[in-house]
């Protein structure tokens, strides 16, 4: 089935230390997304990208760091500069970043410990 | 700029009763409108989306939102709430010409039996 895999749905960091969330899509898409989202609160974009080998900044880019070495993976390393990383981390993608419907992974939840 | 409000950040109905959950939005051009609903540590889905075609959007789950140019708002309704309703609804508007989508902050719906 096409769609959008997170992995892993849980991890602990200890402070100081980088850690990797994995995103794959096998639908095809140009763009994907990184969103972080905070209790009770709604999707903040950390990055995005339109197209392989290329991304730009979101809103709250600092302490995070991405690539876009093939089409069907975003990789979002949450860095020891990003103070306050505990969050649930969602993936997504779309045909294009213009006006499309974007999809959504399961998420992924991160916690210091 | 474009921007989403969602008017209140909690709603909660009885089993069986009207659904209405606000959304305006604010575009310099005709925009594009979805929503989308998340269940607890699930990524979002698209329930509906309106691309400029008919006013009134049905999506899945009975759910339907009508488009009206005239208040800015794309507000989702259901006439009848169902437990399984229960869930946090994301509002989103983009418009066509490359930006991409910002959402609300979101609308936890509670549904008492």
């Amino acid at each position: 089935d096409g769609g959008i895999t997170q992995s892993p749905k849980y991890l602990f960091r200890k402070e100081g230390q980088n850690v990797t969330l994995s995103c794959e899509q096998n639908l095809n898409h140009d763009a994907m997304y990184w969103y972080r989202q905070d209790p009770g609160q709604g999707l903040r974009l950390i990055y995005y990208s339109q197209i392989v080998n290329d991304f730009q900044k979101g809103d709250i880019a600092e302490g995070y760091s991405v690539s876009r070495e093939k089409k069907e993976s975003f990789p979002l390393t949450v860095t020891s500069a990003q103070k306050n990383p505990t969050a649930f981390y969602l993936c997504a993608s779309s045909v294009r970043v213009s006006g499309n419907t974007i999809y959504f992974g399961e998420g992924s939840w991160l916690t210091v410990v | 700029a474009q921007s989403v409000t969602q008017l209140g950040s909690h709603v909660s109905v009885s089993e069986g009763a009207l659904v209405l959950l606000r959304c305006n939005y604010s575009s310099s051009v005709p925009p594009y409108l979805f929503w989308y609903v998340q269940y607890p540590n699930q990524g979002l889905q698209l329930l509906l989306k309106y691309t400029s075609a008919a006013t009134l959007v049905k999506g899945i789950n009975g759910f339907e939102a009508e488009f009206k140019k005239s208040e800015t708002s794309f507000h989702l309704t259901k006439p009848s709430a169902h437990m399984s309703d229960a869930a946090e609804y994301f509002c989103a508007v983009s418009h066509n010409a490359g930006n991409m989508l910002t959402f609300g902050g979101g609308t936890r719906l509670m549904v008492k039996p």
